[in-house]
């Protein structure tokens, strides 16, 4: 069964600095997807990046970027420059790949989240 | 405008009154799911469907139903709920399941005295 741990409940960050956002995943598989979202206090879920996991390269997305670390099994998320309205919760979730004779392909893990407070 | 709605937005019921919460997309997207969100546990997945008739349970389907009739719409039906089920409930769909993005919907808040 796949695993998803962010081991930050929350992080405080100044604003117009950098801050890293961590999550390690734990899956057998070797097909996999892996995806951060951003929860604002009115409740909606905003997909911010995506790497997969055969992807060489870290996923980047203007101010965001996903630090893969393929062997450490970690996903952390850097948001560069950050802004007062980058105030949020995060999430990091991952999505099982497609499988020989696998019945979760679909299924999307997701871990519990990072309450992320900029300060002015 | 590509949207997933939601309805009801918020719903305060009584255990063992069943409801419906309905998803609808307007992207012709194969894939949709259904989550909880509950404090400190993230968002778990109920079900989820691949396509019109494949649905297939996610981590928590326990006191569930969904059905996929059609490809834009994806209800979840609570045939008897109980108080335990009280929680944020979010539908997402993207246009397959291999795709990067999910869209999800806004939310429906559900309360289960």
């Amino acid at each position: 069964a796949q695993k998803i741990t962010q081991t930050q409940p929350g992080m405080f960050v100044q604003e117009k600095e950098a801050v890293t956002l961590d999550c390690t995943y734990d899956t057998s598989d070797q097909s996999y997807g892996l995806f951060w979202y951003k929860q604002p206090s009115s409740g909606e879920m905003i997909f911010l990046i995506y790497q997969g996991s055969y992807d060489e390269q870290n996923a980047t997305e203007g101010r965001y970027s996903l630090n893969f670390q393929k062997a450490r099994k970690s996903a952390n998320l850097v948001i560069s420059a950050s802004q007062l309205g980058d105030s949020a919760m995060y999430f990091c979730a991952m999505r099982e790949g497609p499988q020989a004779g696998g019945t979760s392909y679909g299924k999307l893990t997701f871990g519990q989240g990072t309450i992320l407070t900029v300060h002015p | 405008e590509a949207q997933v709605t939601q309805n009801p937005r918020y719903l305060i019921t009584v255990t063992g009154k069943k409801l419906t919460v309905t998803c609808s997309q307007n992207m012709n997207h194969e894939y949709m799911s259904w989550y909880r969100q509950d404090p400190g546990l993230g968002l778990r997945q109920i079900y989820y469907s691949m396509n019109v008739e494949v649905t297939d349970k996610g981590d928590v389907p326990e006191g569930y139903k969904v059905s996929r009739k059609e490809k834009r719409n994806f209800p979840l039906i609570l045939e008897s709920p109980s108080p335990n089920q009280t929680s944020l409930y979010f539908c997402a769909s993207s246009l397959w399941t291999g795709d990067e993005t999910q869209y999800f919907g806004p939310g429906t808040r559900l309360l289960v005295l």
